[in-house]
C-alpha cells in the first residue's frame, strides 16, 4: 500500500513564526504536491514537484516556498506566517500522470 | 476557465437513496475527471474516475455520468449508506506532456446519510 506520512497531524504557531511542513512517500512517485483545504474552497494547489530538486508553483503559491532534495521527501516552508494561512495542509504523491495518494493533513493554526 | 464548480454543498440522503453530486468545467481541454472520497481526519482518496471517451462508468454502487457536450458530470451513489457519509470532492486535469496530472478541485459536497 502506498503511505503518504506527514509529520504533524496538528500545529500552532505565532505570526511571523517560520513553519516546516514535512511530507515523505514511501511508493517511489516521481510526482509530489502540496495543496491546503479551507471549506468551501475545495483543494488548492500550493506547490508540485515532478523530480528531486524540481519544482512549480502551483494556484496560491505567495507565502509558501517548497524543497525537494530527496525523492522521498518534500516540504512545504511558511518564511513568515500569517493568520491567513491558518488552514488544513495535504500532501499528495504519483507516478506520472496516475492517481494521487494523500497524506492524512496538517492542520496548522496561526496565532 | 481553470475553473470547476461543484454542487451541491451539502447533501443529506436518506439511508437507501440515491445521492447525486454535479460538477460543470470550462475547460475542453481537460481528459481526466476523478472523484475523490475524504472522511473526517483523513487525506482525500480515489473513489471512482472517467476520461472523456465514454460516457458513463460504473463501480458497484458508484457511477459518473459524463456530458461532454455540456461539459458537466456527475457521481450517483445508488443504496446510499451511513458509511458513505462524508466529503466528496470532483476534480479535472489536462493530461501534461511533463507526466503529471495537475488536479482542479471542485469545492467539495458534504455528504451526510441518516438510517
Amino acid at each position: 500500500d502506498v503511505k503518504v506520512t506527514q509529520s504533524s497531524r496538528y500545529l500552532v504557531k505565532r505570526t511571523g513564526e517560520k513553519v516546516f511542513l514535512e511530507c515523505v512517500q514511501d511508493m517511489d512517485h516521481e510526482n509530489m504536491f502540496w495543496y491546503r483545504q479551507d471549506p468551501g474552497l475545495g483543494l488548492r494547489l500550493i506547490y508540485f514537484s515532478y523530480d528531486v530538486k524540481m519544482k512549480e508553483k502551483g494556484d496560491i503559491p505567495e507565502g509558501y516556498s517548497v524543497s525537494r532534495e530527496k525523492k522521498e521527501r518534500f516540504s512545504l516552508i511558511l518564511e513568515s506566517a500569517s493568520t491567513n494561512q491558518t488552514s488544513m495542509y495535504l500532501c499528495a504523491s504519483s507516478l506520472l500522470g496516475t492517481e494521487q495518494y494523500f497524506g492524512p493533513g496538517t492542520r496548522l493554526l496561526v496565532l | 476557465q481553470q475553473q470547476v464548480k461543484q454542487s451541491p454543498q451539502s447533501l443529506i440522503v436518506q439511508k437507501g437513496g440515491i445521492s447525486i453530486i454535479n460538477c460543470a468545467y470550462e475547460n475542453t481541454a481537460f481528459d481526466y475527471f476523478p472523484w475523490y472520497q475524504q472522511f473526517p481526519g483523513k487525506g482525500p482518496a480515489l473513489l471512482i474516475a472517467i476520461r472523456p471517451d465514454v460516457s458513463e462508468k460504473k463501480e458497484g454502487r458508484f457511477t459518473i455520468s459524463f456530458n461532454k457536450s455540456a461539459k458537466q458530470f456527475s457521481l450517483h451513489i445508488m443504496d446510499s449508506q451511513p458509511g458513505d457519509s462524508a466529503t466528496y470532492f470532483c476534480a479535472a486535469s489536462l493530461d501534461n506532456s511533463g507526466g503529471y496530472n495537475k488536479l482542479i478541485f471542485g469545492a467539495g459536497t458534504r455528504l451526510a446519510v441518516h438510517p
